[in-house]
């Protein structure tokens, strides 16, 4: 199974700052078809998972452009500018090129 | 509005059984694959299994192969999952995703399952 490693575990951060977030991967996301299947999810406090950015940077439906997603092979990155307070939750990252699809760990977003 | 509203959850004993339901409403059903995820309380994120638009084809981690039936009634626009089995490790919030182009694009809020005697 394809290992998604993500850094760091926690994350402080300041209201209106900026951050990043890493996910790599232990073998390259590249399909066959060309395409890179990696994808950020959001998880908040009490609630399911919401799509942030699917195929490395392509923000999903009503998604913030403070959101931004970067990378190839196996190194990725998600940046947030301008940190709102409901940005805060737990941030995972999706790998859908190889089978089973697998999740990173999650990095834990909150306040310093 | 896409929504995903999941039923059948409960406390359940190691080795028995149980069947969840997912109801969907928001899209045409029958047009997506659908899958189930689901999360061991405190931890990440694990895929279940994936079916296909028809129900023809389905997939499954190693973890739950053999134990676990995805299934679907396109004409009542609803998702199952059959579990069968159980293991104490199975206990989880169990989701319900629509599976689009290779990702998982809406959740419903969960159910939980809780194995042990």
């Amino acid at each position: 199974d394809v290992l998604m490693t993500q850094t760091p575990v926690s994350l402080p951060v300041s209201l209106g700052g900026q951050v990043s977030i890493s996910c790599r991967s232990s073998q390259s996301l590249v399909h066959s078809d060309g395409n890179t299947y990696l994808h950020w999810y959001l998880q908040k406090p009490g609630q399911s998972p919401q799509l942030l950015i699917y195929r490395v940077s392509n923000r999903f439906s009503g998604v913030p452009d403070r959101f931004s997603g970067s990378g190839s092979g196996t190194d990725f990155t998600l940046k947030i500018s301008r940190v709102e307070p409901e940005d805060l939750g737990v941030y995972y990252c999706l790998q859908s090129t190889h089978f089973p699809w697998t999740f990173g760990g999650g990095t834990k977003l909150e306040l310093k | 509005e896409v929504q995903l509203v999941e039923s059948g959850g409960g406390l359940v004993q190691p080795g028995r059984s149980l069947k969840l339901s997912c109801a969907a409403s928001g899209f045409t059903f029958s047009n997506y694959y659908m899958a189930w995820v689901r999360q061991a309380p405190k931890k990440g994120l694990e895929w279940v299994a994936t079916i296909s638009t028809s129900g023809s084809r389905t997939y499954y981690p190693d973890s739950v192969k053999g134990r676990f039936t995805i299934s679907r009634d396109n004409a009542k626009s609803s998702l199952y999952l059959q579990m069968n089995s159980l293991k104490s490790e199975d206990t989880a919030t169990y989701y319900c995703a629509r599976h689009h182009s290779a990702v998982f694009d809406y959740w419903g809020q969960g159910v939980m399952v809780t194995v042990s005697s």
